[in-house]
């Protein structure tokens, strides 16, 4: 079975780079996925990585994956106040996504 | 491509009522998602379909759960005799399957349903 999970809080200070943790169980994961959730909005992809990829980056994203610890992590440099949201980790199967329990980032002034 | 549409994007219902959902995927994304979200939780898959078959279900869908996809294009989702643990919002996804991002699944903006 898959279980993923994550921290659930992260305060940040505008301008400084959050980090969020993820770990996962399922080895034969070939894609992980960041999905950021805003209040009465759905999820919105951010960023992926493939399994045999330990590090991607994306503008202010940067994604690193530790595949012999099934760890995940997403960095996100220069954070802004828009970037206050939830953010989920998830893998996948051949058909369905398993999400962790979600990371609340807040951003403060 | 306007996305995936949700309606109603909320629901407020007496329990024991029925209940159904609508979801409209983006245009030939020949698979479709159900999931459900509580509180203070990630999505827990649901349902899939590819085109109008429907391959999977979750074991968190009970008897009293039903989804369709007719023609292959939107889907429903009924909840009979609902109760006070259906109380979640509702999430629809869809993708094309060998789509270029492995299983990236586009989602709307789901059906908060509060049962009373």
């Amino acid at each position: 079975g898959e279980d993923v999970e994550q921290s659930l809080f992260l305060s940040v200070r505008e301008g400084d780079s959050s980090v969020i943790n993820c770990t996962y169980t399922d080895s034969s994961s070939t894609y992980l996925y960041w999905y950021k959730q805003e209040p009465g909005a759905g999820l919105q992809l951010l960023t992926y990585i493939f399994s045999n990829m330990d590090m991607k980056q994306d503008q202010r994203l940067t994604v690193l994956l530790n595949k012999k610890d099934k760890h995940l992590s997403l960095r996100i440099a220069d954070t802004q106040t828009g970037d206050s949201a939830i953010y989920f980790c998830a893998e996948s199967n051949d058909y369905k996504l398993s999400f962790g329990a979600g990371t609340t980032v807040t951003v403060r002034a | 491509d306007t996305g995936v549409s949700q309606d109603p994007r909320h629901k407020i219902t007496k329990r024991g009522q029925n209940v159904t959902f609508r979801c409209d995927p983006i245009s030939e994304h020949n698979r479709l998602y159900w999931y459900r979200q509580t509180l203070g939780q990630g999505p827990e898959f649901l349902t899939y379909f590819q085109n109008e078959a429907q391959l999977e279900k979750s074991r968190l869908l009970s008897d009293r759960f039903s989804a369709e996809r007719p023609k292959g294009s939107f889907s429903t989702l009924e909840i009979q005799r609902t109760e006070q643990g259906d109380s979640a919002m509702y999430l629809c996804a869809s993708n094309y399957m060998g789509g270029i991002i492995g299983n990236e699944q586009f989602f709307g903006p789901g059906t908060r349903l509060t049962v009373l």
